[in-house]
């Protein structure tokens, strides 16, 4: 049972215009979400995070959008650069259970392509 | 502040055989977890050690097991291996009261 689905395993933009990421969960008890970016060959980073009592969170480049009725969120980056170019994880978990912690369910993943 | 440091990186098995993967997370952290990476699968939780207790543990099979020491650092093993988990294997440390996670730069395990 996939509980957070990325169901575009891949997308490619061009270099300056806008990237959207999507991500949809199942389980409305998640009540934080994050994006995180991985190069190969190193460990996913932290990119940026969303509380569920928010429906929208910007920092720099990147903005979290939070659709909690449509159990959707997605992450656009403005302007997209080369250097974008990674795969993005979108995770939910249940903050407000302090036992889960460590627990993050991730979604499959988006390859992203920015061209110069 | 040194990040969290996985060791091997690389390491060949072939069925059959066991594994122990080491992890050492960011000081002052005391959850680690693991997780599964394989290709379109995502990444995949294991296990989660806070304070030397399982806290936390995902749909793997018992080949699958974990621990962690009086210091924080955990190790993950998995016997009996299978061409199946060939995967890279994550390990990440959390702080109190964060949702983030920190991860290292993961084991890549490879069955033959």
């Amino acid at each position: 049972d996939q509980q957070v689905k990325q169901n575009s395993p891949s997308l490619s933009v061009q270099e300056g215009r806008i990237s959207i990421l999507n991500c949809d969960y199942t389980n409305s008890m998640f009540d934080y979400f994050l994006w995180y970016k991985k190069y190969p060959a190193e460990g996913p980073t932290f990119l940026i995070s969303i509380s569920s009592i928010k429906d929208k969170n910007e920092d720099g480049r990147f903005t979290v959008f939070l659709n909690k009725s449509a159990k959707h969120l997605s992450l656009h980056i403005v302007p997209s650069q080369p250097g974008d170019s990674a795969v993005y994880f979108c995770a939910a978990s249940r903050l407000g259970d302090s036992s889960n912690t460590g627990k993050l369910i991730f979604g499959q993943g988006t390859t992203l392509q920015v061209k110069p | 502040k040194a990040g969290v440091t996985q060791t091997p990186r690389y390491l060949i098995k072939t069925r059959g055989q066991q594994v122990t993967l080491s992890c050492s997370p960011i000081s002052g952290h005391r959850s680690v977890s693991w997780y599964q990476q394989t290709p379109g699968q995502g990444l995949q939780f294991l296990f989660e050690y806070f304070s030397e207790t399982q806290r936390n543990k995902g749909n793997f099979p018992g080949r699958f097991s974990g621990r962690q020491f009086s210091n924080s650092r955990s190790e993950m093993n998995v016997s009996t291996l299978e061409l199946g988990d060939s995967a890279l294997y994550l390990c990440a440390s959390a702080g109190p009261n964060t949702g983030e996670l920190f991860f290292g730069e993961g084991s890549r395990l490879t069955v033959l």
